[in-house]
């Protein structure tokens, strides 16, 4: 079955970049996201990639994807204290499918 | 605000409880999630609904018992629970299901349930 992977914490220097990095086993996905949970609050789509880009960059965010190494990661500069937060990779498989798959999570902690 | 509202926030009950949590979205959307989300673990998948119809059940225990009367509706109704069910329960809601699209899901707040 399908298998999305995340490490569970990152820490890093506000003002630096954060990069969080997921990797994922279905070859098949159609799209690849980013959500984004605060806390005591729900998920929300941060960003998402189509399986045929290998970048997306919107504002502080870069999303990269390596199809051959089924490898994403999510790029945020000038990383600030209201990026502290949960990170979500997900999924989907083959178009048409009703689900996405998501990983663990990483939090992000921002370090003054 | 989301579109999605989740109640209880909070719940606690006993293992020979019956409690029952509730899903509602203002967003006209047509397919609608139920999530579990543990410390440490994937988020996980428990029932899909689209159209009112269930299109999938991940293998959970019958203890979860969901209810989709509308398509603006959810429910997932808890009996003789276990300790290990305690989790953030998650609603969400999509149009035309996560596959389709760019397969954006619209998450509510969570139901954080602990069973004693």
């Amino acid at each position: 079955g399908e298998d999305v992977e995340q490490s569970l914490f990152l820490s890093v220097r506000e003002g630096d970049s954060s990069v969080i990095n997921c990797t994922y086993t279905d070859s098949s996905s159609t799209y690849l996201y980013w959500y984004k949970q605060e806390p005591g609050a729900g998920l929300q789509l941060l960003t998402y990639i189509f399986s045929n880009m290998d970048m997306k960059q919107d504002q502080r965010l870069t999303v990269l994807l390596n199809k051959k190494d089924k490898h994403l990661s999510l790029r945020i500069a000038d990383t600030q204290t209201g990026d502290s937060a949960i990170y979500f990779c997900a999924e989907t498989g083959n178009f048409g499918n009703e689900k996405l798959t998501f990983g663990t999570g990483t939090r992000l902690t921002i370090i003054p | 605000e989301t579109g999605v509202t989740q109640t209880p926030r909070h719940l606690v009950m006993g293992m020979t409880n019956k409690k029952s949590l509730k899903c509602e979205q203002h967003l006209g959307h047509n397919a609608m999630y139920w999530y579990k989300q543990s410390a440490k673990k994937p988020l996980e998948l428990m029932f899909v609904y689209s159209l009112e119809e269930r299109v999938e059940n991940n293998s959970v225990p019958s203890r979860f018992s969901p209810e989709c009367p509308n398509s603006s509706h959810l429910f997932l109704h808890l009996h003789t629970l276990q300790p290990e069910d305690s989790a953030l329960y998650l609603c969400a809601s999509s149009q035309d299901g996560a596959g389709r699209g760019t397969g954006e899901l619209f998450f509510g707040e969570g139901s954080r349930l602990t069973v004693l």
